[in-house]
């Protein structure tokens, strides 16, 4: 079946340390995304990239990092200096192909704790 | 302003009532709209997408846009307790990225 898994499900990290959230999609799609989701919150943009080698900043990407080596896989890298990283962390795909629907796909999810 | 705007509720609903959920957005150029509904915990799932003016129906669903007020709204029949959740309003602005509003809690009770 195709999707997207993001792993680890669950994640605990204690302050200074860096930590990597790791997406993967099996789907074909050139665009993929990581949103950010506090508490009673919508979701914000982190980074998308709609290609291989090329990403770009979303709405909040201070404290963060990401590469995109393989289509596949978009992994993100939450930094010491993400000054507030426990959150619920999304990753999504698309077609990227015009027109341009914007429909995403998204995996089940990654929750950050900072102890 | 917000980009994506949305009652944050709850809005409590009997079963088998119409529940009506409202999003206003900003930007006039935005091309598609989209609900998402998230059970809590979960990651959020599509229910219907609209790119034209007026009624989109898809089964208990119907989404309704009106670019000219820039306002899109979910209408949910029959509704079931198995519907309480929240809904995301998303707008695509042409860039190839979703804004999401903050979501919609919608309950509905026995």
């Amino acid at each position: 079946d195709g999707g997207i898994t993001q792993s680890p499900k669950y994640l605990f990290r204690k302050e200074g340390q860096n930590v990597t959230l790791s997406c993967e999609q099996n789907l074909n799609h050139d665009a993929m995304y990581w949103y950010r989701q506090d508490p009673g919150q919508g979701l914000r943009l982190i980074y998308y990239s709609q290609i291989v080698n090329d990403f770009q900043k979303g709405d909040i990407a201070e404290g963060y990092s990401v590469s995109r080596e393989k289509k596949e896989s978009f992994p993100l890298t939450v930094t010491s200096a993400q000054k507030n990283p426990t959150a619920f962390y999304l990753c999504a795909s698309s077609t990227g192909t015009r027109p341009n629907t914007g429909e995403l796909f998204f995996g089940e999810g990654s929750r950050l704790t900072v102890l | 302003q917000k980009e994506v705007e949305q009652n944050s509720g709850p809005l409590s609903v009997p079963e088998g009532a119409i529940a009506s959920l409202n999003c206003t957005y900003s930007d006039r150029g935005s091309q598609s709209f989209f609900w998402y509904r998230q059970y809590s915990g979960k990651s959020p799932e599509l229910i219907m997408f609209i790119y034209s003016n007026g009624d989109k129906e898809d089964g208990r669903f119907t989404a309704q846009l009106n670019k000219a007020s820039q306002y899109v709204s979910l209408l949910i029949r029959d509704s079931q307790p198995s519907d309480s959740a929240t809904y995301l309003c998303a707008v695509n602005t042409g860039f190839q990225k979703l804004v999401f509003g903050t979501g919609t809690r919608l309950l509905v009770s026995p």
